[in-house]
């Protein structure tokens, strides 16, 4: 099956810094990986997911970017925010039904 | 839509006791998923429904364990008894899958503690 590894486990940046999250697969067949934040007492909630046929993909302050060959990819925040506090989740799976979380990515930005 | 919905948001008992998990999916979704998440383990599937059938319960850790979807619109897992170690966050996530596509909405979550 599928293994998603995630790093670091916690980040600790300044407010304006840029925060980056690394996680590597490990099923080349995986094709789909979303990215999830989740904030204190809620469940994760999808903010932004690429596709296999995609190297990179932005949405305003959030970007991902996707090396299938080694198997990794990246969650990029610009311009961190106070509100950008939170665990953040990667994944992995073939299409989008059943992914295979990494173990989160606590991001604490200081004001 | 309200999103997926969790009933209780927490639950307090103690082992031995039986505890019901109840979940409510977004109206027109097609799959449901029950995950646990712990610290020491992270965010883990127990078992997943679609259009209201267990597909795969691999991931259901003992048979005090049990997920039923008897219609739709609502869910119920069940521990049965429960024990210590059975105290985590349960997520209820649901999704409209067609070709094997969809994306994962998560509900609040019931953190259990059990004493």
């Amino acid at each position: 099956g599928e293994n998603v590894e995630q790093h670091p486990s916690t980040l600790s940046v300044q407010e304006g810094d840029s925060a980056v999250i690394k996680c590597t697969y490990s099923d080349s067949a995986s094709n789909y990986f979303p990215w999830y934040k989740q904030e204190l007492g809620k469940g994760p909630q999808l903010i932004i997911d690429i596709r296999s046929n995609v190297g990179e993909k932005k949405d305003q302050r959030i970007a991902v970017t996707l090396n299938k060959t080694a198997k990794h990819f990246s969650l990029h925040i610009t311009e961190t925010q106070p509100e950008d506090s939170a665990v953040y989740f990667c994944a992995a799976s073939q299409g989008s039904y059943i992914p295979t979380f990494g173990r989160g990515t606590s991001l604490i930005v200081h004001p | 839509d309200a999103g997926v919905i969790q009933s209780p948001r927490h639950e307090v008992t103690e082992m031995g006791q039986e505890v019901t998990l109840r979940c409510k999916p977004i109206s027109g979704h097609n799959s449901l998923f029950w995950y646990r998440q712990t610290m020491m383990r992270g965010l883990e599937l127990l078992i997943y429904f679609n259009n209201n059938v267990p597909i795969d319960d691999s991931g259901m850790p003992e048979d005090r364990f049990s997920a039923k979807m008897p219609n739709a619109s609502f869910s119920t897992l069940k521990i049965q008894p429960s024990e210590p170690r059975d105290s985590a966050v349960y997520f209820c996530a649901s999704s409209y899958v067609v070709a094997g596509l969809g994306e994962q909405y998560f509900g609040p979550g019931t953190r259990l503690t059990v004493t």
